[in-house]
């Protein structure tokens, strides 16, 4: 089985504080994406990155940026975490022939105070 | 643009009873669709896909998908709900960015089950 971790379930933190979200696969999967969960509003996609060290914007890249040096990690970085960031952040991922079938990580809630 | 409309936004079932959650996509081409689950606090679970062939798809927990391409949709039934299944549904269509294709979920329905 496919198993996508998340550093952390719960996170809270300061408005103007930098944010790392952490996501680790274990299935040499070449796609991976940030979605950010708030209700009435479904999965918005945030980054997503098909290779390492290659990242592409999502629908909402604003006040976000990724990184992914090696193929099993992609992280999201919230350079100047504010208050319209409090959400339900998760991470899947997706092998090239799959048809974009993706598995997804618990979730991290991040809270901005 | 690819889009995904769940109509509904709450759906309460009584255990044992019947569901059927609604599904209507937009897209220009043959569409690859999902649907996912998510149990509180949890992430997301794929029940079950159609990409082609047999338009009625069996998925795991007992759930079978419809597509019809007449009318759009691809809605998600089970014949008796148990309270195990209150949860959120999401469904999902591959649509494509650039070349690379990304899926667009609907805003989801979220299932709540009476005794």
């Amino acid at each position: 089985d496919v198993k996508v971790t998340q550093s952390s379930r719960y996170l809270v933190k300061r408005t103007g504080e930098k944010v790392f979200l952490e996501c680790v696969q274990d299935m040499d999967h070449e796609n991976m994406f940030w979605y950010r969960q708030d209700p009435g509003l479904g999965l918005r996609l945030i980054y997503f990155s098909y290779d390492v060290k290659m990242k592409e914007k999502g629908d909402i890249p604003e006040g976000y940026s990724v990184s992914r040096e090696k193929k099993e990690r992609f992280s999201l970085i919230l350079e100047s975490a504010s208050t319209n960031q409090t959400s339900m952040y998760l991470c899947a991922t997706s092998n090239e022939d799959s048809y974009n079938e993706q598995f997804f990580g618990p979730g991290t809630r991040l809270t901005v105070l | 643009a690819q889009s995904v409309t769940q109509p509904d936004i709450h759906i309460t079932v009584s255990e044992g009873a019947s569901l059927e959650l609604r599904c209507n996509y937009s897209y220009g081409a043959t569409p690859y669709l999902f649907w996912y689950v998510q149990s509180p606090g949890q992430g997301l679970q794929l029940l079950l896909k159609y990409f082609s062939g047999d338009t009625l798809v069996q998925g795991i927990k007992g759930f079978e998908a419809e597509f019809k391409r007449s009318q759009s949709s691809f809605n998600l039934r089970k014949p008796s709900v148990h309270w195990s299944d209150a949860a959120e549904y999401f469904c999902a269509v591959v649509g494509m960015n650039t070349g690379f294709q990304k899926l667009v979920f609907g805003t989801g329905t979220r299932l709540l089950v009476s005794p």
